[in-house]
């Protein structure tokens, strides 16, 4: 079982459309980040939340993080195909070890 | 500003041999972290360094180890491969240690056991 747990794993959708990436936990986190990977490469930090109910804006992305600091989500309005990756949540929840989501994997066909 | 630089990019070992691989941080940066990624695991921590000390460490066995230099390189070191251990290495600096510190990423060294 994974500390953090994200869904879908896979994800394919048409350039235009919208779409969610969820990061779930039981455990508390005080703070979660986002990250991105393409392939060949290391991931790319995207966004840091760090307040219960927060929500960060990165033009077409939309962060939230869940009021009980468990969970975050990912929103991607109108996807383009430059957002193909992998998008990868992460965070430390005693503040030492830090986990990494399972990942999803999103593909946007032009 | 030159980012996180791991070397070698690609390395093929074979079953029992061992493996040191490199990392240098981003001017400034005195935290370091190593991760394993493959298909099956993901992301999983290995171990972090900062200033030369070993912070906190993931669950490997002990034939994953590392070090870390005043000058804030690291090297980590992989004795008695095993087929398993095919995998992206990949290390991250960061300003100063703490869960809440953006993590700098490089592009990993791909090693493949045969």
């Amino acid at each position: 079982t994974q500390l953090l747990e994200q869904s879908p794993q896979f994800l394919s959708i048409q350039e235009g459309e919208n779409l969610t990436v969820y990061c779930n936990s039981s455990s508390v986190f005080s703070s979660l980040q986002w990250y991105r990977q393409e392939p060949g490469e290391g991931p790319v930090l995207l966004v840091t939340v760090v307040t219960g109910g927060e929500v960060k804006k990165l033009k077409r992305l939309t962060f939230q993080f869940g009021d009980a600091r468990k969970d975050s989500s990912l929103h991607i309005t109108a996807a383009q195909p430059g957002d193909t990756g992998l998008y990868l949540c992460a965070g430390a929840p005693t503040g030492n070890q830090f986990y990494f989501g399972t990942g999803t994997s999103l593909t946007v066909i032009p | 500003k030159a980012g996180v630089t791991q070397t070698p990019r690609y390395l093929i070992k074979t079953r029992g041999q061992q493996v040191t691989l490199s990392c240098s941080p981003i001017s400034g940066h005195r935290s370091v972290s190593w991760y394993q990624q493959t298909p099956g695991q993901g992301l999983q921590f290995l171990f972090e360094y900062f200033s030369e000390t070993q912070r906190n460490k993931g669950n490997f066995p002990g034939r994953f180890s590392g070090r870390q230099f005043s000058n804030s390189r690291s090297e980590m070191n992989v004795s008695t491969l095993e087929l398993g251990d095919s995998a992206l290495y990949l290390c991250a600096s960061s300003l100063a240690a703490g869960s809440n510190q953006p993590q700098h990423f490089g592009d990993g060294t791909r090693l493949s056991i045969l």
